[in-house]
């Protein structure tokens, strides 16, 4: 069946750094990516997405890029700070009420 | 103020018997889920709804059971709660921007359910 595949079950960074999560999917009908963060305790919300029809999407210190070539999109976190520590998932619409989730990427920013 | 909120936030129930996961959204979506959240999974999709009186088998249906008697309520129930469906349940509800295919999701803050 349809997967996302979250590469990086944990990262580790300094703050300040940069941190990149990757998520690869299988089927090429999906169209819309979202991310959504969960912190510790919390619920998910949603941080940032792009659709199939741009290949990069820019929110502040958060741009997500989509290579539709290799079925890949990616998470990139700019000058990092505590609060970005989380879990992040990523995930896939593949049209109607189908969406499929990566199994999270935990984040640790550390001072 | 919370716009989906769940309930109980935890559950302890025994095998064999009823559990009933409730959800209410006051954002005025259409179509509102249930997911399950394991660790190594990310998140399953149970049971979905696109209106009032509206369920659906999402990906894995098996021993749960939805219910939607309005458009702020969306109900999973456990008729013969197992321990493997010891998880933690995540209710969402849907903006329906550009169809389902495109929404953003706005979760509950989530019930952990113990099955001993």
């Amino acid at each position: 069946g349809e997967k996302v595949e979250q590469h990086e079950s944990t990262l580790s960074v300094r703050e300040g750094d940069s941190a990149v999560i990757n998520c690869t999917y299988t089927d090429t009908a999906s169209s819309y990516f979202p991310w959504y963060k969960q912190e510790a305790g919390k619920s998910l919300h949603f941080v940032i997405d792009i659709r199939s029809n741009v290949d990069r999407k820019q929110s502040q210190r958060l741009t997500v890029l989509l290579d539709k070539k290799a079925k890949r999109f990616s998470l990139h976190i700019t000058a990092t700070q505590p609060e970005d520590s989380a879990i992040y998932f990523c995930a896939a619409h593949l049209g109607g009420y189908k969406v499929v989730f990566g199994s999270g990427t935990r984040l640790l920013v550390s001072p | 103020e919370a716009a989906v909120t769940q309930s109980p936030r935890n559950k302890v129930a025994v095998t064999g018997g009823k559990v009933t996961l409730s959800c209410n959204q006051t954002n005025n979506h259409n179509n509102m889920y249930w997911y399950r959240q394991d660790t190594g999974h990310g998140l399953r999709l149970i049971h979905y709804s696109y209106g009032a009186g509206s369920t659906e088998k999402g990906d894995i249906p098996d021993g749960y059971k939805a219910s939607r008697p309005s458009q702020e309520n969306f109900s999973l129930i456990l008729e013969l709660a197992t321990p493997s469906q010891t998880s933690v349940y995540f209710c969402a509800s849907g903006d329906g921007t550009g169809g389902a295919s495109a929404e953003t999701l706005y979760f509950g803050s989530g019930t952990r359910l113990t099955v001993l």
